[in-house]
């Protein structure tokens, strides 16, 4: 089974600021099968990101998708309001699929 | 547009058997998708409990395995979770979530969720 670790834990920022999310993956991962999801409160998770870089449909290009292998990284490029929310990994091999344990974005 | 409806008990004794079906609108069942369950216990991260394809072909979360049953009623256009023997450890918000293969298995559509608690 692989393992995603998502750092950091909670990321405080400001509206307008850079956010830098960090999965790694316990063994490579292709990178076709890794997906960010932003979640709030009281609602389902939202895809962002599918195959490490390709933005969802609806989704604004402030966030990117990068990495392979083990190591990936969500980019927010300039906070929104609208973005404070907790973010997953999920990557699916062997038809096993897991998700990381998320990342917090909250308001500085 | 493709949309997916949890329904099923809230409240589930435990040793019993948790069922929720999903019902899928806007979409053939039959079209190239993996149809999958995952759960978020309060607080807490996310799941991934399995996944049905449309000729029934499965595939489980290893350390849910022995309890967890999907199927599938393409007549209906539903799928349905059965997870047996549950305990307090098993509540949680029940999430049924479309795996789109040309997107390499991500989930783009989602349920609401439906709540379901293991209590006496």
């Amino acid at each position: 089974e692989i393992v995603l670790t998502q750092s950091p834990g909670t990321l405080s920022l400001s509206p307008g600021e850079r956010a830098t999310l960090s999965c790694r993956a316990s063994q490579s991962v292709s990178s076709s099968f890794l997906a960010w999801y932003q979640q709030k409160p009281g609602q389902a998770p939202r895809l962002l990101i599918f195959g490490a870089s390709s933005r969802a449909t609806g989704i604004p290009d402030r966030f990117s998708g990068s990495g392979s292998g083990t190591d990936f990284t969500l980019t927010i490029s300039r906070l929104e309001p609208e973005d404070f929310a907790v973010y997953y990994c999920q990557q699916y091999g062997s038809s096993l699929l897991t998700f990381g344990p998320g990342t917090k974005v909250d308001i500085k | 547009q493709v949309q997916l409806q949890e329904s099923g008990p809230g409240l589930v004794k435990p040793s019993g058997t948790l069922s929720l079906t999903c019902a899928v609108s806007g979409a053939s069942f039959t079209s190239s998708n993996w149809w999958s369950w995952v759960r978020q216990s309060p607080g807490k991260g996310l799941e991934w409990i399995g996944e049905i394809y449309h000729s029934g072909t499965t595939n489980y979360n290893p350390s849910l395995k022995s309890r967890v049953t999907i199927s599938v009623d393409k007549s209906k256009n539903n799928f349905s979770l059965k997870l047996s023997s549950v305990t307090a450890a098993d509540t949680a918000v029940y999430y049924c979530t479309r795996g789109v293969i040309a997107m390499f298995y991500a989930f783009d559509t989602w349920g609401q969720g439906t709540m379901v608690t293991v209590s006496s």
